[in-house]
């Protein structure tokens, strides 16, 4: 079965300080990995996909099939980075169910 | 770009009531909307796929005769918890992905907050 796990519920750092959310995921397949982020009073959003690449808002998010992990990641933490983040597992890009984690809070004080 | 919208965005109704939320894709067209729930401080549940002109399919442990789901058109789905209870109460979050376009990601609505009194 398909599982994600974040282990912290919340987070706390202060502004400048790197940040690293994890995420584990179990799945037997070639999994899609997201991040999704949910600010105060918005939707959801995606952030960042493993497929990508990139980096969003300074953040960065590698998939390390040896170890089931898609940690978000960055250097220095900003106020307005203060949200809800998800990740998500998905078998395929955009056809198939997204399965989340729980959620880690981040709170970035000034 | 890439709008979903949901109606309502805040629904109270007695025990009982049959209630109805709408998914819109405003500016795409959404062969496979999805349909979540999420309790407070938890993490958001699939509850069913829809895909337009099939039946849904419906995640384990989910009632399909209670939580009724229509995707009649490409930019529409609709829920409806029939005969809803106090326990049916919590956050409904559609979401849609776009129809013969590889490589975009699932677009969230803002969600229905449900009260059963």
């Amino acid at each position: 079965a398909q599982r994600v796990t974040q282990p912290e519920k919340l987070l706390s750092v202060f502004k400048g300080a790197p940040v690293e959310l994890k995420c584990n995921y179990s799945y037997s397949g070639s999994p899609e990995l997201f991040w999704y982020v949910q600010y105060s009073r918005q939707r959801l959003q995606l952030l960042l996909r493993h497929i990508s690449r990139e980096s969003i808002k300074g953040f960065t998010a590698d998939l390390n099939k040896g170890e089931t992990s898609f940690h978000l990641k960055k250097p220095f933490a900003q106020e307005e980075d203060s949200a809800m983040y998800y990740c998500a597992l998905s078998r395929s890009y955009n056809t198939d169910k997204l399965i989340f984690g729980t959620g880690t809070r981040l709170q970035v004080f000034p | 770009g890439a709008v979903v919208s949901q109606h309502p965005s805040w629904v109270i109704c007695k025990s009982g009531t049959s209630v109805k939320i709408e998914c819109r894709s405003l500016d795409f067209q959404a062969t496979t909307m999805f349909w979540y729930r999420q309790f407070p401080k938890q993490s958001l549940m699939l509850m069913a796929t829809s895909n337009e002109g099939s039946k849904a399919t419906y995640e384990q442990g989910v009632e399909k005769d209670k939580f009724l789901i229509n995707h009649a058109s490409l930019t529409l789905s609709t829920l409806t918890v029939t005969s809803a209870h106090p326990e049916d109460s919590s956050f409904y979050i559609c979401s849609a992905s776009h129809a013969g376009r590889a490589n975009q990601p699932q677009h969230f609505g803002d969600g229905t907050r449900l009260s059963i009194l």
